[in-house]
């Protein structure tokens, strides 16, 4: 089937305002992960689900932030009033459980802030 | 507090000579631990991870309790192999992967 999906791929927009980033996981894969991957900072961690919940929110920047899962499924990372430090790519991963960890990475959104 | 540290942003070898990335950690119980590859213009993968205990693609990393350290090693570099590693950690059953800032890779020819 097919892999971690991520729209939109690149995303350009104005300061202030608000952007939604789109995964959509492997089916059957429970847990989901959110990083931010920057020039010279390797990757960031955001967020982790299991299932629909959040056990662990503790990489999010600010309460400009914020991230839901429904379904189980599809996971959507909302910035509220971006600024230009949001700029940088926006990587999904998901994996099988909890247990079974091999993260499987979407292609990202490239995000501009302009 | 659960740390991965990479200390090394860039390495350069020449094709043929043996590789050696460096990966830290911190972590009060066991953890699991990964290698993850970034080659150009692909996704994020998985290279290996400590409890499979096997080589792939030449590379394997043997995980040092007392040093906490889990290197990447190859005894003979190819031009393939150059990419941008991460080292990751998973703790706990329900808890997150934690990367390190990367290494990035350089095969010269």
């Amino acid at each position: 089937g097919a892999g971690v999906s991520q729209s939109p791929s690149n995303k350009v927009t104005e300061k202030g305002k608000d952007v939604e980033l789109r995964c959509d996981p492997i089916s059957g894969h429970t847990a989901l992960y959110w990083y931010r991957q920057s020039l010279g900072q390797g990757l960031e961690f955001l967020i982790y689900f299991q299932g629909n919940s959040a056990p662990d929110k503790s990489g999010l920047p600010s309460d400009r932030f914020s991230a839901e899962r429904t379904g189980g499924s599809v996971s959507t990372l909302t910035i509220q009033r971006t600024q230009q430090e949001d700029s940088a790519v926006y990587l999904c991963a998901s994996s099988l459980n909890s247990v079974n960890t091999e993260a499987f990475f979407g292609q990202g959104t490239r995000l501009t802030v302009v | 507090a659960q740390r991965v540290t990479q200390p090394e942003k860039l390495l350069s070898v020449f094709k043929g000579a043996p590789v050696e990335l460096k990966c830290n950690y911190s972590y009060s119980g066991s953890p699991e631990l990964f290698w993850y590859v970034q080659y150009s213009r692909q996704r994020l993968q998985l290279l290996l991870r400590h409890i499979s205990r096997e080589s792939i693609k030449g590379f394997t990393a043997d995980l040092n309790k007392g040093e906490t350290s889990f290197h990447l090693k190859k005894p003979f570099a190819q031009e393939e192999d150059s990419a941008m590693y991460y080292c990751a950690l998973k703790g706990s059953s329900a808890s997150k992967i934690i990367f390190g800032s990367g290494t990035r890779l350089s095969i010269r020819p």
